[in-house]
């Protein structure tokens, strides 16, 4: 049973327009989210995360949106560039005690386009 | 210089030989973390550490077994290796104060490819 769903295998944009990533996920009780960012040949690196308790985080190019009603996170990268391109991985974060467990996504694979 | 590293970076093996893969770290996290990467699985928590005494079991434990011989070596043992343990294997580490009112990231290491013919 996956806690944490990346749909989209896949995203192709062009240099400079906006890519959106999505991630549902099913257990209310995470705490926190996180995106992991991933290129070929090496490990993931945390990219942005955002408390349960905040809707919206904002880092730069990248900010994370979180709707709790719908259960839905996504990851807009504005401009988008190049070197964004990588394999991108939502996680959440078990609140139940003080575990610090994360669960990950599939992740999507995002392409941007010169 | 890499704060966690992993050794072997690639390993192919036979079915049912014992294979150890290592991971240390110097960033003085206790938290440590083995996870295994499948293609359109995602990463899965396969053990985890919180300190030298305290080893727990993840989501898919099975077929291996874990030591953490010091807060910073964590190592993953396949004790007789099935060819559907064939993936690209990640250890992590974090710091445990970045729980409270932070989102306690994980560290990753490059990863190791292994492959059981």
């Amino acid at each position: 049973d996956q806690q944490v769903k990346q749909n989209s295998p896949s995203l192709s944009v062009q240099e400079g327009r906006i890519s959106i990533l999505n991630c549902d996920y099913t257990n209310s009780m995470f705490d926190y989210f996180l995106w992991y960012k991933k290129y070929p040949a090496e490990g993931p690196t945390f990219l942005i995360s955002i408390s349960s308790i905040k809707d919206k985080n904002e880092d730069g190019r990248f900010t994370v949106f979180l709707n709790k009603s719908a259960k839905h996170l996504s990851l807009h990268i504005v401009p988008s560039q190049p070197g964004d391109s990588a394999v991108y991985f939502c996680a959440a974060r078990s609140g139940s005690g003080n575990t610090g467990k994360l669960i990950f996504g599939q992740g999507t694979t995002l392409q941007v386009k010169p | 210089d890499a704060d966690v590293t992993q050794t072997p970076r690639n390993r192919i093996t036979k079915t049912g030989k014992r294979i150890m893969l290592e991971c240390s770290q110097t960033k003085g996290h206790d938290r440590m973390y083995w996870y295994r990467q499948d293609p359109g699985l995602g990463l899965r928590l396969i053990y985890y550490s919180f300190d030298v005494k305290d080893i727990n079991k993840g989501e898919i434990s099975d077929g291996y077994s874990v030591s953490r011989q010091a807060q910073a070596k964590f190592s993953l043992s396949l004790e007789s290796a099935i060819p559907n343990q064939t993936a690209l294997y990640f250890c992590a580490t974090s710091d445990p104060r970045g729980y409270a009112g932070g989102s306690n990231e994980q560290f990753f290491g490059p990863g190791t490819r292994l492959t059981v013919l």
